[in-house]
């Protein structure tokens, strides 16, 4: 299967600071990263959508303002969680689409704790 | 919205065992994917589906061709490393990337 990278695996940051988490697909290009986040409670939220050569897609729920994300290639995407607090806690995950099926491929994903 | 249906939401198995889990969409969908999460986060696919079935080991996974509203994942011979929670998910009605995800079936197997 492809290979998804995240980076940082973990992190710690104040309530009212930002992070910034990156996303890298190896040995093959994207068609489409998604964000998801998934909460303490074990269930996913999708943030936004970025497909090549289409503008990202926000969810309900989720800004550009609070995660603005980068997706300067088809290999690599970054978000941002700006202004963090308690209820931005959890797994985010990124999900790479290689191709026109469904399938999805994710990275091992960013703890973010805030304190 | 589309909703996805997860069973059991939690299983334990002694090694050896076999067992199945199983998902259910409120309505047709296109696909089904299978994962397993570790205890560290990371979300492993297992299978990807369009119809039919897959083996992949001790791992076999089904997905109803007919009406497209069920699929289930297979345990042969349960092992240790089995243990995490099983999710499946399927591509939202609309067309785009977005998956929606169960809410898991957490497996422990024990010696």
């Amino acid at each position: 299967g492809a290979l998804v990278y995240q980076y940082p695996r973990r992190t710690i940051c104040k309530s009212g600071t930002s992070m910034r988490m990156e996303c890298q697909a190896v040995g093959f290009q994207a068609t489409s990263v998604a964000w998801y986040r998934q909460s303490p409670q074990k269930t996913f939220e999708l943030i936004a959508l970025s497909t090549v050569n289409s503008a990202i897609k926000y969810e309900q729920n989720f800004t550009q303002e609070k995660f603005p994300i980068s997706h300067p290639n088809l290999s690599f995407s970054s978000m941002t969680v700006l202004n963090a607090y308690l209820e931005d806690r959890g797994l985010y995950l990124c999900g790479v689409r290689t191709g026109a099926l469904y399938e999805q491929y994710f990275g091992p994903g960013t703890r973010l704790t805030v304190l | 919205g589309d909703q996805v249906e997860q069973s059991p939401s939690a299983l334990s198995l002694h090694e050896g065992t076999d067992s199945a889990l199983r998902c259910n969409f409120t309505t047709t969908m296109r696909s089904v994917q299978w994962f397993r999460q570790n205890s560290r986060g990371s979300l492993i696919s297992l299978f990807y589906l369009a119809s039919g079935t897959k083996e992949n080991g001790r791992l076999k996974s089904a997905f109803d061709s007919k009406e497209r509203r069920y699929s289930t994942l297979h345990i042969r011979d349960a092992q240790l490393e089995d243990s995490g929670t099983y999710f499946c998910a399927a591509p939202n009605q609309g067309g785009s990337a977005k998956l929606i995800f169960g809410e898991g079936t957490k497996l422990t197997v024990s010696s």
